[in-house]
């Protein structure tokens, strides 16, 4: 079955300090991979996606499909980035788009 | 324009009560998605519609679970005979185009607030 896994629940850096967000997924098929965000008291929003290959926030992640990865990163981290990060992994099957999520990073920027 | 709204935020009931959770997609969304997310957990699918039809209700846990979308705009989500492992998270999401689209590729799926069901 398809998987993502988030392996760390929390993670605490410093204003400025380079950060980033693991991801794994198990995947049969070729995945489309999501990060999601959630600041605190708005709701789930998306951050980027591996086939825009774009820089939003100053975040960027890399589809490693050797590796089954998906990493975010940010080289350095600004306070206002403290949220819930949800890695996704797009389940195509008969045209149903479902979403499976990993349980989620918590990032803390430090100031 | 408007994002996708849920009500009610908030859902107190006892067990063994039946309650409808209601979605308000974006206008002119063809589908339309229900996620389930427990305490510590990443959002599990539930079901999801494209117009007024349900394709996909495999994430349904059991009987008790039921959605509809009978005009292609609002959604509910019933939950019957409420049970407190059903207290959780429901978020409902929207995306404009079906599976494909014009790219090729999953569109991007638009959340609402969510409405946190505390069963007691």
């Amino acid at each position: 079955a398809q998987r993502v896994t988030q392996p760390e629940k929390l993670l605490s850096v410093f204003k400025g300090a380079p950060v980033e967000l693991k991801c794994n997924y198990s995947y049969s098929g070729s995945p489309e991979l999501f990060w999601y965000v959630q600041y605190s008291r708005q709701r789930l929003q998306l951050l980027l996606r591996h086939i825009s290959r774009e820089s939003i926030k100053g975040f960027t992640a890399d589809l490693n499909k050797g590796e089954t990865s998906f990493h975010l990163k940010k080289p350095f981290a600004q306070e206002e980035d403290s949220a819930m990060y949800y890695c996704a992994l797009s389940e195509s099957q008969g045209g149903s788009e479902k979403l499976v999520f990993g349980k989620g990073t918590k990032l803390t920027v430090n100031p | 324009g408007a994002g996708v709204s849920q009500s009610p935020r908030y859902k107190v009931t006892k067990r063994g009560q039946d309650v409808a959770l209601r979605c308000d997609p974006i206008s002119g969304h063809v589908s339309l998605y229900w996620y389930r997310q427990a305490l510590g957990q990443g959002p599990e699918f539930l079901t999801y519609f494209n117009y007024e039809a349900q394709q996909d209700k495999s994430g349904l846990p059991n009987d008790r679970f039921s959605a509809e979308r009978p005009e292609g705009s609002i959604s509910t989500l019933t939950i019957q005979r409420t049970e407190q492992r059903d207290s959780a998270m429901y978020r409902c999401a929207s995306s404009s185009q079906l599976f494909g689209g014009t790219s090729g590729y999953t569109d991007t799926q638009y959340f609402g607030p969510g409405t946190r069901l505390t069963v007691l």
